[in-house]
């Protein structure tokens, strides 16, 4: 069972904005920093933010993470196809002692 | 190239059990926590278990506490998942990522194996 929520889907045109947020408690988000894992179709997930806002190498500047208290959001500048994806947030969870992932969010490409 | 491998995954039936593995290369194996999320079929992601570098902390979630062992040998840069007491719930593709956090608190799992799947079922 998932801890942090997530919106389930989220679409815009090609070259818009898309934010994604993730809702956790001070369990997780709230004392613990956020990674962001993005998942194409039929693929394996890779690490798109970590540290709540730092993209490791070889990630598009187009992606971009902030945490604020108990929630962080993803926000995906100039929207291109190839986006489309499932992405899902992470955090260490104190009170588990484990990691947590969110629900995942559907990102279409209209 | 930084790489992890999955193996061992394939059909069982409840109650039984089966034993994944993860190959690494191209990383010092022995420096970074290995761990292990799965995905049910049309699910998200579920974390599974984390070993730290020397195998001396193991963490795993409630759903497999229990019935689930993490290991590794950095000898081989192997990490492996036992898995026991098997139920239908947990037939998933199971993955193994690299943890190259600082600290158990600092998620950075990559690069993630193309994974290896479990089918539970009569």
């Amino acid at each position: 069972q998932s801890v942090l929520t997530q919106p389930p889907s989220a679409s815009e045109t090609p070259g818009q904005r898309v934010t994604i947020s993730c809702s956790g408690s001070t369990s997780n988000i709230g004392n613990n920093p956020v990674s962001w894992y993005q998942q194409l179709p039929e693929t394996a997930p890779r690490l798109l933010i970590y540290n709540s806002n730092q993209r490791p190498s070889g990630v598009p500047d187009r992606f971009s993470g902030s945490k604020s208290g108990t929630s962080a959001s993803l926000v995906i500048s100039g929207l291109q196809s190839d986006d489309e994806a499932d992405f899902y947030c992470a955090a260490w969870d104190d009170g588990l002692s484990g990691y947590v992932f969110g629900t995942g969010t559907t990102v279409t490409v209209l | 190239e930084i790489q992890v491998v999955e193996s061992g995954g394939g059909l069982v039936q409840p109650g039984g059990s089966l034993r994944l593995s993860c190959a690494a290369s191209g990383f010092t194996f022995g420096g970074y926590a290995m761990t292990w999320v799965r995905q049910a079929p049309g699910k998200g992601l579920e974390w599974v278990s984390s070993i730290s570098r020397f195998g001396g902390d193991a963490y795993y979630a409630d759903s497999v506490k229990g019935r689930f062992t993490i290991s590794r040998d950095n000898s081989k840069s192997t990490v492996s998942l036992q898995m026991n007491s098997l139920r239908v719930d947990d037939t998933a593709v199971y993955y193994c990522a690299k943890n190259s956090g600082s600290y158990w608190g600092d998620n950075r799992f990559g690069p993630w194996g193309q994974g290896t799947l479990v089918a539970v079922s009569s």
